[in-house]
C-alpha cells in the first residue's frame, strides 16, 4: 500500500517568490493535515481537513499561506510570497477520523524541505 | 489548551544500555489520547503507540515499553538494550477528545536519541 506522497522533496527559492507543495494521502483517509516543522522542533499544525472542509486553520498565516483539498483527496499548500522565516519542512499527514474522538493515528509523508534565500 | 513538554533535548547512550525518554503533558480534558512517534534520519515520522486517558496500564512491545501516569501527567518511553538503529528523534503527542481540538495532535519538540556502537 502506498503511503502519503509529497512533492517536491526539496525546494530552494528566493524570498518573495511563490511556492506550492502537493500531498496525496493514503487512500480512504478522510482527514488530512499540513504541519510545519522548524529545525529542532516538533511539528506544528497549519491546517486540518475533514474531507473537503478545513475544520481547523487557526494556525495558518492567511496573509501568505493558502491551502485547498479538492474532491477530498489530494491537497496543495501554497505560500505567496515566501519569506526567510518560512524555511522549514512541510509535512503532510493523513488519518482515518475515528468519530471525533481524538484517537486519530497520523501517517506522515516524507516532507517537503523549503529553503528561502 | 493542550501542551506537551519533552525536557530532554538530546540523549546519547552506548549500545545495549537502557534509556528512558520523558514526556509531560498538559490538558484540561479528562478524555484524551497520547502518542509516541519516531523520526529516523530519513525524516518520515512513524507511529509507535497510542494510549487513551482511561487506560493506565503499562505496555511492552519487544524492547519498547511505555509508562503512563495520570497523577504526574507523564507518558514516558523506555528502550531496553538499545541498538544503533534506535537512533532517531522521538516525539510525544497529545490529542484531546470530543472538543474542537479532537483529532488535532499537539507535538512536543522531540528528544534526539543517539545510540553509539
Amino acid at each position: 500500500e502506498a503511503g502519503v506522497v509529497q512533492s517536491p522533496r526539496y525546494k530552494i527559492i528566493e524570498k518573495k517568490q511563490p511556492v506550492a507543495f502537493w500531498c496525496n494521502p493514503i487512500s480512504g483517509h478522510n482527514t488530512l493535515y499540513w504541519y510545519r516543522q522548524n529545525l529542532g522542533q516538533g511539528p506544528e499544525l497549519l491546517i486540518r481537513y475533514e474531507n473537503e472542509e478545513a475544520v481547523d486553520d487557526s494556525q495558518l498565516p492567511k496573509d501568505r499561506f493558502s491551502a485547498e483539498r479538492l474532491k477530498g483527496v489530494d491537497s496543495t499548500l501554497k505560500i505567496q510570497p515566501a519569506e526567510l522565516g518560512d524555511s522549514a519542512v512541510y509535512l503532510c499527514a493523513s488519518s482515518l477520523d475515528v468519530g471525533g474522538t481524538g484517537a486519530n493515528v497520523l501517517t506522515f509523508g516524507a516532507g517537503s524541505r523549503l529553503t528561502v534565500l | 489548551a493542550q501542551k506537551v513538554t519533552q525536557a530532554q533535548t538530546e540523549i546519547s547512550v552506548v549500545e545495549k544500555e537502557d534509556v528512558t525518554l520523558d514526556c509531560v503533558y498538559e490538558t484540561r480534558d479528562t478524555t484524551y489520547y497520547l502518542f509516541w512517534y519516531k523520526q529516523p534520519p530519513s525524516g518520515e515520522l512513524v507511529f509507535l503507540i497510542r494510549r487513551n486517558s482511561f487506560d493506565e496500564q503499562n505496555e511492552i512491545s519487544g524492547r519498547y515499553s511505555w509508562n503512563f501516569q495520570k497523577s504526574t501527567s507523564s507518558f514516558n518511553f523506555t528502550i531496553t538494550a538499545s541498538q544503533v538503529v534506535d537512533s532517531a528523534v522521538y516525539f510525544c503527542a497529545l490529542s484531546e477528545a470530543y472538543n474542537t481540538n479532537a483529532g488535532k495532535s499537539t507535538f512536543g519538540d522531540g528528544t534526539t536519541l543517539t545510540v553509539k556502537p
